[in-house]
C-alpha cells in the first residue's frame, strides 16, 4: 500500500468551477501537509502549506486536514486556465523527508 | 523564479556517456536533495546534502554519483545509464534538512533522455 494515495486524474473542468483535490495518508505521524502546484517543464512550487489539522485560506486557495479521517483536499474557487497543471500533495513528520503523492493533472477550460 | 537553477534544462545522452547535471540554490539554504520524477510516480528522493555532508542515499545506482561541494552548489554525475534512467530530475533545498517544517523549494529540472 502506497503511504500517500492521490488520484492522478486527469481532470478537466469549465472555467469559473470549484476544484477539489484530494490526497488520503496511511501514517498518522504525519502533522506537516504541502500541496505544491507544477507546470509543464517547470519544477514543483509551493502552493499552501499546513501544519496538523484545519483550514488554511489563501485567495482562491483553501487547503484542508482531517487528521482523523488521514484525508488532506485543496479547493480552487472560481479556477482559471492558468490553474491548469499537476498539483502534488506532500506531507511529512517534523524534520523528516516529504512524502509525495503521484500528483494529479487538472485542465481548466475557457 | 524560486531561487534553484538548473542546467542543462535538457539532456540526451547515450548509455556509454559521462555527463553532469549541476544545480545552485541562492537561498541561503543548507540542504539539498535531488529527486527523480518519471511519469504517473511519485518524487522519488534520490540524495540528501545537509551542511554539504551526505545524509541519504535511497537505494540509488552508483551509476548517479552525487557532489556537494558547498551547500549552494549540488551536482549529480551520470556514467553508463540505462534507456529507464529517463526522466525528469529535480533538485531542491530547504533550510534545513532537520527543520521541523521541511519546507523545499524545488529547480526547473533536467529533462533528461538516454538512447
Amino acid at each position: 500500500q502506497k503511504e500517500v494515495e492521490q488520484d492522478p486524474g486527469p481532470l478537466s473542468v469549465p472555467e469559473g468551477a470549484i476544484v477539489s483535490l484530494n490526497c488520503t495518508y496511511s501514517n498518522s505521524a504525519f502533522q506537516y501537509f504541502m500541496w505544491y502546484r507544477q507546470y509543464s517543464r517547470k519544477g514543483p512550487e509551493l502552493l499552501m502549506y499546513t501544519y496538523s489539522s484545519g483550514n488554511k485560506e489563501d485567495g482562491r486557495f483553501t487547503a484542508q486536514v482531517d487528521k482523523s479521517s488521514k484525508y488532506i483536499s485543496l479547493f480552487i474557487r472560481d479556477s482559471q486556465p492558468s490553474d491548469s497543471a499537476t498539483y502534488l500533495c506532500a506531507m511529512s513528520v517534523s524534520g523528516s523527508r516529504l512524502t509525495f503523492g503521484e500528483g494529479t493533472q487538472l485542465t481548466v477550460n475557457p | 523564479e524560486t531561487g534553484v537553477t538548473q542546467t542543462p534544462r535538457h539532456l540526451v545522452m547515450g548509455m556509454t556517456n559521462k555527463k553532469s547535471l549541476k544545480c545552485e540554490q541562492h537561498l541561503g539554504h543548507n540542504a539539498m536533495y535531488w529527486y527523480k520524477q518519471s511519469a504517473k510516480k511519485p518524487l522519488e528522493l534520490m540524495f540528501v546534502y545537509n551542511f554539504k555532508e551526505q545524509t541519504e542515499n535511497n537505494s540509488v545506482p552508483s551509476r548517479f554519483s552525487p557532489e556537494c561541494p558547498n551547500s549552494s552548489h549540488l551536482f549529480l554525475h551520470l556514467h553508463t545509464l540505462q534507456p529507464e534512467d529517463s526522466a525528469l530530475y529535480l533538485c531542491a533545498s530547504s533550510q534545513d534538512q532537520g527543520a521541523a517544517k521541511n519546507i523545499q523549494y524545488f529547480g526547473a529540472g533536467t529533462r533528461l533522455s538516454v538512447l
